[in-house]
């Protein structure tokens, strides 16, 4: 399997604009994660997903983002209007079954908005 | 809600000293312990996890790690570090139920001299 794929790789944006950033799961893996991460508060959990459904979006910062999950083989965030402090690498993760099986990482989109 | 505290932000070792980052943390129960390691621009690698058992665990690249019910602790050591384990190391948290998501520290940076 190729792992978990993010794209893009790097994304510069104007401020205001919108953003959305993919992720392609490994495949059979029921349970999907964003996290964002930046030098102050380090990796936070922004969403979850298990089977496609949305379990927890209570780190979503604002309105201005948004997550879905159309299909177990791929997921969406959206971030409409951008703004700078948006600037971070967003990490996607995906893993199969519940809690005692580890989070495989995607390589992150790091964002920049100017 | 559990919680992990990485206490030391950033670590310079000697190649071919011996290494241990510290974390702890916050859980009613016994929880699901990992380490992961970063390497710059990249996503997260998993080092090794402690699920019930033993409480040494050993990992990839020679890492090992132990838990310690009673100081709430799953410090990561390695005898001898090379040059190539610089990046950053985090820890995490999954409680024992449910389908719950990691919770990471905010990571310890690795630096290794000559």
């Amino acid at each position: 399997d190729a792992g978990v794929i993010q794209s893009p790789r790097h994304e510069v944006t104007e401020m205001g604009q919108e953003v959305t950033l993919r992720c392609k799961p490994i495949s059979g893996h029921n349970s999907l994660f964003w996290y964002r991460q930046t030098m102050m508060r380090g990796l936070e959990l922004l969403i979850y997903f298990n089977n496609n459904v949305p379990i927890d979006d209570s780190g979503m910062p604002e309105d201005r983002f948004s997550a879905k999950m159309p299909n177990a083989s791929f997921s969406t965030l959206k971030i409409q209007p951008s703004e700078p402090r948006d600037s971070a690498v967003y990490f996607c993760a995906s893993r199969l079954g519940q809690m005692n099986t580890e989070a495989f990482f995607g390589q992150g989109t790091r964002l920049t908005v100017v | 809600a559990q919680s992990v505290t990485q206490p030391d932000i950033h670590i310079t070792v000697s190649e071919g000293a011996s290494l241990e980052l510290r974390c702890n943390y916050s859980y009613g129960a016994t929880p699901y312990l990992f380490w992961y390691v970063q390497s710059p621009g990249q996503g997260l690698q998993l080092l090794l996890k402690y699920f019930s058992g033993d409480t040494l665990v050993q990992g990839i690249k020679g890492f090992e790690a132990e838990f310690k019910r009673s100081q709430s602790s799953f410090n990561l050591r390695k005898p001898s570090v090379h040059w190539s384990d610089a990046a950053e190391y985090f820890c995490a948290v999954v409680s024992y139920s449910g389908n719950t998501p990691l919770v990471f520290g905010k990571g310890t940076r690795l630096s290794v001299i000559a």
